[in-house]
């Protein structure tokens, strides 16, 4: 068993805050990342993919940086929207995805 | 890519029943996985579905619990048998690479 492991469990952040949180995962034998997107009642959406160690990638104002040699992974949301109100995933990769439990992020206005 | 619908969206069913979860890909896929995500917990692979063989369970997962069917190259189904509340979760199915997967919606059951 995997584990990938997720923190804060949730998080409440004023609107036009930033905030970030983390992933932890094994640190040997690494492939891949994936950190999704999941809001109550939709479908997971996927934010990134990463692969090498230092990545760095964003999307919009969600960015994550990827640490494969001590095992985790943050995710940042600058200035937070209510629209960024979701739990988000992370998931380790081998031969199938192993889950992170989620943070979920309740953005108040 | 890939959108993916479920049914249903949502059930409230008695213990000791089963209840069929069907899944729509709207293109042609070789894999599919089932997923399961009990309340408080991680989502968790129950299995992956290929056409025209056999599916495969992961730990802690069987066939007799948990049938799946994959008649074609679009479509699937999870049948949960025999339902205890512990079977209460949000079941998802999901297609994809290691490098991309979608997800449909999520079937939440609740077992009374």
């Amino acid at each position: 068993i995997l584990n990938v492991e997720q923190s804060p469990q949730s998080l409440h952040v004023q609107e036009g805050d930033s905030t970030n949180f983390t992933c932890s995962f094994p640190s040997s034998n690494f492939y891949a990342l994936h950190w999704y997107r999941w809001e109550t009642a939709k479908s997971p959406e996927a934010l990134f993919v990463m692969t090498l160690n230092g990545d760095e990638k964003k999307k919009g104002r969600i960015s994550a940086t990827l640490n494969t040699k001590e095992g985790y992974s943050y995710l940042y949301i600058k200035g937070s929207q209510p629209e960024d109100s979701a739990t988000y995933l992370c998931a380790f990769l081998t031969y199938k995805l192993s889950f992170g439990a989620g943070t979920t992020v309740t953005v108040r206005a | 890519s890939a959108v993916i619908s479920q049914k249903p969206s949502r059930d409230i069913c008695q213990r000791g029943t089963s209840l069929t979860i069907q899944c729509q890909v709207d293109s042609q896929v070789t894999m599919m996985f089932w997923y399961r995500q009990q309340p408080g917990q991680s989502l968790t692979l129950i299995a992956t579905a290929n056409q025209g063989s056999e599916a495969t369970y992961e730990s802690g997962f069987v066939i007799d619990k948990f049938p799946i069917s994959r008649p074609n190259l679009t479509f699937s189904t999870l049948t949960v048998s025999n339902m205890s509340p512990e079977d209460s979760s949000i079941y998802l199915c999901s297609t994809g690479t290691a490098g991309e997967q979608y997800f449909g919606p999520g079937t939440r059951l609740t077992v009374t």
